[in-house]
């Protein structure tokens, strides 16, 4: 069984921080997406990765999967309101199971203003 | 491209009533996954279809669980017999087959079961 553990489980900062959230297995992922997710609503794709080592640039968000595809890390830069939200990391299975998710359990991202 | 569809979006039920959920997958997409989550927690996987066959169940699916996606195009997922700890959010995602693509989830439907 694949597990993906992700933390902090909560974040709560201020406008203009940094901050950094992180998810690590002990299982190889064949990729890993990220995805935000607001109340009420299903989750929203930021990015896939799917080679060992790739960063990814989305504005202020930067995502690393790393070298062995076992974990990987979402960065935000100078943080804003509209950051707020839940944030989901997903590995994708191996073999006949490539497109099958394992969620880590979120982060809860609040940025104050 | 109209993205993954839900229907309903809420369902609130009496313990012990059938329910029945809907979702149409992005057309081109041959992929169908059914995911539950619960309140702060992360999705987990339900069931997947590679166009009209069930390739894999988890075993949170129990006997009263039943989904279908006759044609290869919608699903339907079926609860029978609703119990209190079956209130959760179900959500469909829809993707191209292959490594590294990406599913695409639906805005999910809400079970409440009273």
């Amino acid at each position: 069984t694949q597990l993906l553990e992700q933390s902090p489980q909560f974040l709560s900062i201020q406008e203009g921080e940094n901050l950094t959230v992180y998810c690590n297995s002990s299982s190889v992922f064949s990729s890993l997406q990220w995805y935000r997710q607001e109340p009420g609503e299903g989750p929203v794709l930021l990015v896939t990765v799917v080679t060992g080592g790739e960063v990814k640039k989305l504005k202020r968000l930067t995502f690393q999967f790393g070298d062995a595809r076992k974990d990987s890390s979402l960065h935000i830069t100078a943080a804003q309101p509209g950051d707020t939200g839940l944030y989901l990391c997903a590995g994708a299975g191996g073999g006949t199971s490539y497109g099958k998710l394992t969620f880590g359990q979120g982060t809860i991202l609040t940025v104050h203003p | 491209d109209t993205g993954v569809s839900q229907d309903p979006r809420h369902k609130i039920t009496k313990r012990g009533q059938n329910v029945t959920f809907r979702c149409d997958p992005i057309s081109e997409h041959n992929r169908l996954y059914w995911y539950r989550q619960t309140l702060g927690q992360g999705p987990e996987f339900l069931t997947y279809f590679q166009n009209e066959a069930q390739l894999e169940k988890s075993r949170l699916l129990s006997d009263r669980f039943s989904a279908e996606r006759p044609k290869g195009s919608f699903s339907t997922l079926e609860i029978q017999r609703t119990e209190q700890g079956d209130s959760a959010m179900y959500l469909c995602a829809s993707s191209y087959g292959g490594i590294g693509q990406t599913a695409f989830f639906g805005q999910g439907t809400r079970l409440t079961v009273v």
